[in-house]
This record gives C-alpha cells, sequence and structure tokens, in this order.
C-alpha cells in the first residue's frame, strides 16, 4: 500500500518559474514531513522539512505548504534555476517509529 | 564534519553469489538506517538500528539479508545469495537518537549479472 502518493512524476520549468511538487498521504499519525533533493549518483539531501503544527515553512526559495484536513504538502520552488535540476521525493514519517515512507520522486527539469 | 560514508560505490557480482556493504554513520548518530532505491523509486527501509540493537528490521528479506551493526557504529548489510532482482542502490542514513533528521551516504549501486 503507497502511503504517500507524489505527483507530477516528472516536471519542465523555465529559469526564473516556480515548481510546484505535490504530496498526499494517508497515514493521519504521520508528524513529520520533509522533502529530500537528490542529484545522480547521490544520496538523498534534506531539503526542508515540515510539523503539522504549522501550515507553511519558508527556508529560502524552497516553501512547504501544508494542509493537515487534505492530508496533503507541496513544495514551492521559487525563482527556480538550473541547478535545482534534481530529483526530489517527498516523505513521511512518525516521531515514534522514525521510519521515512518516501513518495515515488519529481524528476525536475529547469531549463537556461 | 564527515557525512555517511558508505563503501563500496559501486559493485558487479554474478546471480547467486555473496555481496556486502559497508556503512560509517555520522560521528554521535545512535540511529543507522539502510535503504533499499530502486531505479526510479524513492527509497524503502529495510532496517534501522538504535546503537547495536535492530529495532526494525520487518522489511527486511531474512532468507537472504542480513544485516549488524558491531559496538554501535560502523554497519555491514549482506546478501546471499544474490538474486537478479537485488539490482538497486542500497543507501545507509543516519540521524542522532530521537532525531527526526536523516542524513544519507551516496549509496552503493549493486548490479547482479
Amino acid at each position: 500500500q503507497q502511503q504517500v502518493k507524489q505527483s507530477p512524476q516528472s516536471l519542465i520549468v523555465q529559469k526564473g518559474g516556480i515548481s510546484i511538487i505535490n504530496c498526499a498521504y494517508e497515514n493521519t499519525a504521520f508528524d513529520y514531513f520533509p522533502w529530500y533533493q537528490q542529484f545522480p549518483g547521490k544520496g538523498p539531501a534534506l531539503l526542508i522539512a515540515i510539523r503539522p503544527d504549522v501550515s507553511e515553512k519558508k527556508e529560502g526559495r524552497f516553501t512547504i505548504s501544508f494542509n493537515k484536513s487534505a492530508k496533503q504538502f507541496s513544495l514551492h520552488i521559487m525563482d527556480s534555476q538550473p541547478g535545482d535540476s534534481a530529483t526530489y521525493f517527498c516523505a513521511a514519517s512518525k516521531s515514534s517509529a522514525r521510519q521515512l515512507t518516501f513518495g515515488s520522486g519529481t524528476q525536475l527539469t529547469v531549463l537556461p | 564534519e564527515a557525512g555517511v560514508v558508505q563503501s563500496p560505490r559501486y559493485k558487479i557480482i554474478e546471480k547467486k553469489q555473496p555481496v556486502a556493504f559497508w556503512c560509517n554513520p555520522i560521528s554521535g548518530h545512535n540511529t543507522l538506517y539502510w535503504y533499499l532505491q530502486n531505479l526510479g523509486q524513492g527509497p524503502e527501509l529495510l532496517i534501522r538500528y538504535e546503537n547495536e540493537e535492530a529495532v526494525d528490521d520487518s522489511q527486511l528479506p531474512k532468507d537472504r539479508f542480513s544485516a549488524e551493526r558491531l559496538k554501535g557504529v560502523d554497519s555491514t548489510l549482506k546478501i546471499q545469495p544474490a538474486e537478479l532482482g537485488d539490482s538497486a542502490v542500497y543507501l545507509c542514513a543516519s540521524s542522532l537518537q530521537g532525531g527526526a533528521e536523516a542524513f544519507f551516504g551516496q549509496g552503493t549501486r549493486l548490479t547482479v549479472v
């Protein structure tokens, strides 16, 4: 059973544009929602994370929006740059279990 | 500060052969994870250690996979015998005990031929 659904599978954005990736989860016990960035041949790197007590978190050009009632969260990348081209994974976990359940990934391409 | 170190980076073996992967977590991180990442998919947890104790190994195929974390620091993941379907990237991650943030190594890409 896929507990975290991620869309779109791939995304192409022009430089300077906004990239938006969406995730939906099923398990209401999840209380930690990170986003990871992965470049080819590298391991996933933590980008930004949010807990359900806030609806939005911003770090630089990256923003997480969280909708607890809809069980959805999204990553917004403002002023997208070619260097942002990578695969992005959303994930979710229960603090008690600390097992990350990952989405299927979004391959982002930012055109120069 | 060094990150999570994994070796080897790449491994090609014939089916039915054994293979082992090694992981050195970030210093001070008591929690260690092994994840499996198939091509085009997100990582999936195989096993989680708290110090030297495997506290979650429910998704580890125990008929052919084994893991150990002696002295609560480095860890080794073994597959014996390997099957074609085991071809994937094996990722190690670590975190502070009680911490939510997991830091990943670069992974070992296994190809079984």
